[in-house]
């Protein structure tokens, strides 16, 4: 089984419905992240956590928000999805504070029409 | 000025030549620099990370890291075709891994 895993992997939607996006990791983590990757563009951070009650803004949060139910689990949530919004959204936790080393999950691939 | 810069590319490379990436960053306090590397449909993977200025070898890889241009190189020797992927350059900045957009490789047979 994979140390961090993604639900949905595949998702189609239409504007305006609410998507939540789930991640789970089995590594001990403390640190959690939601990336978004969009062709061209890279990996911007949509939002990060530290431990259960930590949650920061990344990037480009605004249109998502996000729950870490518990140590392994950080949820990403798109209240009202807008086209652009579709792109493929990676989740990555981290052990330690300065190797950089992000494991990340296989992606979830959102397409809002 | 986006905090991490990279050439899109596709850069391509002959098979056996030095494939030779750059990146720049505009924060002078970071400290951590690092390259991953993503295969097409796949995540990304840590390949190589750098602290100090200089060079950093590991196998075939070699980071190059001059905080005083802010910039930050990534070395490939001997490049196979297996090492066709896009090549992230990330910095760390206040424990938030930042990410450039990403060069394509291509080295050709």
């Amino acid at each position: 089984d994979a140390d961090v895993t993604q639900t949905p992997r595949n998702r189609i939607t239409k504007t305006g419905k609410r998507i939540m996006l789930e991640c789970s990791q089995t590594k001990g983590h403390d640190r959690m992240y939601w990336y978004r990757q969009d062709p061209g563009l890279g990996l911007r951070l949509i939002y990060y956590s530290f431990d259960v009650k930590d949650i920061n803004k990344g990037e480009i949060s605004d249109g998502y928000s996000v729950s870490r139910q518990a140590q392994a689990k950080f949820s990403l949530s798109l209240e009202s999805a807008i086209p652009n919004q579709t792109a493929l959204y990676f989740c990555a936790t981290s052990g330690q504070v300065n190797t950089g080393e992000l494991f990340f999950g296989e992606g979830s691939r959102l397409t809002v029409l | 000025q986006k905090e991490v810069e990279q050439n899109s590319g596709p850069l391509s490379v002959p098979e056996g030549a030095i494939a030779s990436l750059n990146c720049t960053y505009s924060d002078r306090g970071s400290q951590s620099f690092f390259w991953y590397r993503q295969y097409s449909g796949k995540s990304p993977e840590l390949i190589m990370s750098i602290y100090s200025n200089g060079d950093k070898e590991d196998g075939r890889f070699t980071a190059q890291l001059n905080k005083a241009s802010q910039y930050v190189s990534l070395l490939i020797r001997d490049s196979q075709p297996s090492d066709s992927a896009t090549y992230l350059c990330a910095v760390n900045r206040d424990d938030k891994i930042i990410f450039g957009k990403g060069t394509r490789l291509h080295i050709l047979p």
